[in-house]
């Protein structure tokens, strides 16, 4: 089966501080790969997105993330980290089927 | 233009029951996809429609339906409620039948009692 892995549920930064978050996926051929953030009782925003070509992703709010076929990766950065963007993050995947298969999701704590 | 909406935001109902929860997609998408969301399995694929039609379902029991209006407008059903069945569902819609983004509306969170 296809899956999401998000290496850490939970993530704390100081406020200015590189954000990493996470991910690797299982596929035989390159998926579609997306962020998505979910702030409390809110639905999911659409960070960025990669299907074909360049393979770093520029996103909303600073975010981008970088395709690396050869390590199965789609990590998630910001060099600068705001308080405004503790959320949590969840990375997610879909292929020839149109569903959306997500990881289990990165708690984005940002420390004063 | 405006976004994906969900109608009723919060429900509370009781074991055995059952519910409908309504989903307007952006002005256009014509496909629709319910997901549900609960701190433990996380968020899961229920079933998607495009033009009316079911193009897709994960695995949930057949408590668990869905229709498509022609004005792309879905609605999905639980019938029977369980306990097990409080969670956010989210509808998300896209504008084409290709693998692309989906654009999720705000959620309706469900509470079984």
């Amino acid at each position: 089966a296809q899956s999401v892995t998000q290496l850490g549920s939970h993530v704390s930064v100081s406020e200015g501080a590189l954000v990493l978050l996470r991910c690797n996926y299982s596929s035989s051929v390159p998926p579609y790969l997306f962020w998505y953030v979910q702030y409390p009782n809110q639905g999911l925003q659409l960070l960025l997105k990669y299907t074909t070509g360049a393979t770093l992703v520029k996103g909303i709010n600073g975010f981008e993330a970088e395709f690396k076929k050869s390590e199965t990766s789609f990590h998630l950065t910001k060099p600068s980290a705001h308080m405004s963007d503790a959320a949590e993050y969840f990375c997610a995947r879909s292929g020839s089927a149109r569903q959306l298969t997500f990881g289990s999701g990165t708690q984005l704590t940002v420390l004063p | 233009k405006a976004g994906v909406t969900q109608t009723p935001r919060y429900l509370i109902k009781t074991r055995g029951q059952q519910v409908t929860l309504s989903c307007s997609p952006i002005s256009g998408h014509r496909s629709v996809s319910w997901y549900q969301q609960t701190p433990g399995q996380g968020l899961q694929f229920l079933f998607e429609y495009f033009s009316e039609t079911q193009r897709n379902k994960g695995n949930f029991p057949g408590r668990f339906s869905g229709r498509q209006f022609s004005n792309s407008r879905s609605e999905m059903n639980v019938s029977t409620l369980e306990l097990g069945d409080s969670a956010l569902y989210l509808c998300a819609s896209s504008p084409t039948v290709h693998p692309s983004e989906q654009y999720f509306g705000p959620g309706t969170r469900l509470t079984v009692t």
